[in-house]
């Protein structure tokens, strides 16, 4: 059972422009947010956070929106860089169990 | 560097094989976390166990088994391999109270 569904699975976009990742989940005791970013031969690390009582939150280039009527939630990139080319994953978690969303493999183009 | 080890990075072996990947999380941190990561599955948490306890369960095969010792380091045993076993295996640890999971490089497991 897919608790978090992910799209779109890949995304191009040109230098400097604003790759929007989606998300949507279906547990409502999911308490926590993370967004992971991969790069290819290294493990998953942690982008950006948010819980459930922020709409949205915002870290250098990377922002979390939120929607808890609509239990969804979207990355989007600012300014975005071809280093920022990688796969990234939302995840949501509940007491530690956390749930990934199948991952969107954005491409920026220089 | 997230701070969580693994070894070996890769294994190759055949079906039928029993192998062992390692796990060493972030000093402090008591909660290790197993993922197979396999092209069509994407992150599939396995199991969940924290200062020796085991936590949590997730979609871990009857052959897979794992166990965290008093040093706190972990090992995911995989036994009567398949094919299908080959993937990315991360491991990942969190403070205690804190949902935020830190991963390890990975394991690649092959089998041939």
């Amino acid at each position: 059972q897919q608790q978090v569904k992910q799209s779109p699975q890949s995304l191009i976009v040109q230098k400097g422009g604003i790759p929007i990742i989606n998300c949507a989940y279906e547990n409502t005791a999911f308490d926590y947010f993370p967004w992971y970013q991969q790069f290819p031969g290294k493990g998953p690390a942690l982008l950006i956070a948010i819980r459930p009582d922020v709409s949205e939150k915002k870290e250098g280039r990377f922002t979390i929106s939120f929607n808890k009527s609509a239990k969804q939630f979207s990355l989007h990139i600012m300014d975005s860089q071809p280093g920022d080319s990688a796969t990234y994953f939302c995840a949501a978690s509940i007491n530690n169990d956390m749930r990934f969303g199948a991952g969107t493999r954005l491409t920026v183009k220089p | 560097d997230s701070g969580v080890t693994q070894t070996p990075k890769h294994l190759i072996t055949a079906t039928g094989q029993r192998v062992t990947l390692r796990c060493s999380p972030r000093s402090g941190d008591l909660s290790v976390y197993w993922y197979q990561q396999s092209l069509d599955q994407g992150l599939q948490f396995l199991i969940q166990y924290y200062n020796g306890e085991e936590r949590a369960k997730g979609n871990i095969l009857e052959r897979f088994s794992a166990q965290q010792f008093p040093d706190l380091h972990s090992e995911l045993n995989l036994s009567s391999l398949e094919l299908g076993d080959s993937a990315l295996y991360f491991c990942a640890s969190s403070r205690a109270g804190s949902d935020t999971q830190y991963f390890g490089p990975g394991t690649r497991l092959t089998v041939l």
